[in-house]
């Protein structure tokens, strides 16, 4: 079955850094990529929508200059957390698809900021 | 923003039993589909119904969906301890933008 990865796994970092997280489709070409952002015991909450080649949109409340997106090709978009603070602590995770009403879900990378 | 509920919050529930989980939601879908995440993992897609369709099965799942009263339901026969875990519904909206809503989730815990 269709594959998407999210790298890294796990990320521990200090207040006020950046953290770069990377979605990949393994075996098919994702024009469109979801990421999402999920509390403890929370359900997941879309945060933005990358778009292959164009700017990504973003839900309302979620700082686009806070949370940068890069769709650089059909296979890779990545989540840039600029100048991470405790409450940026969340578990994010990244969907893609071939179609876009057909997505598979990375496995999630733990953010934890201290 | 989520615009499906789901109930109950929690589940415990006996090995060998069944477990239902409900959702429910507020606009006219394109489709409900369910997932499955164990904890600290993934999502893991169970089971995809449209709206023109009343009942689905996949092995141990039966979903339900009911467009009248915007509602669907995920029942697990015969559980197992290794279906402890945390089901969402998320519903796909009739538009362009391909987003999925997601419900609350229910965590169900099967005891051996």
């Amino acid at each position: 079955g269709a594959v998407v990865s999210q790298h890294p796994s796990r990320v521990i970092c200090k207040s006020g850094t950046s953290v770069k997280i990377e979605c990949r489709s393994l075996d098919f070409q994702a024009t469109t990529m979801f990421w999402y952002r999920q509390f403890p015991k929370q359900s997941l909450m879309l945060m933005a929508t990358s778009n292959e080649g164009s700017k990504a949109t973003y839900e309302q409340g979620v700082e686009k200059d806070k949370f940068l997106i890069n769709h650089a090709s059909l296979t890779l978009s990545t989540l840039t957390v600029t100048s991470a603070h405790p409450e940026d602590s969340s578990f994010y995770i990244c969907s893609a698809g071939p179609r876009p009403d057909t997505q598979y879900f990375g496995p999630g990378t733990r953010l934890t900021v201290l | 923003s989520q615009q499906g509920e789901e109930d109950p919050q929690a589940l415990s529930i006996q090995e060998g039993e069944n477990a239902t989980m409900n959702c429910s939601y507020k606009t006219s879908i394109n489709n409900l589909q369910w997932y499955r995440q164990n904890s600290g993992r993934g999502l893991v897609h169970l089971i995809l119904i449209r709206s023109n369709e009343r009942e689905k099965h996949s092995g141990r799942l039966r979903v339900t969906l009911d467009t009248s009263k915007k509602s669907s339901s995920l029942l697990i026969t015969a559980s197992r301890a290794a279906d402890t875990a945390s089901y969402f519904c998320a519903t796909l909206l009739p538009s362009n933008d391909y987003k999925l809503s997601f419900g609350a989730g229910t965590t169900v815990t099967v005891r051996a």
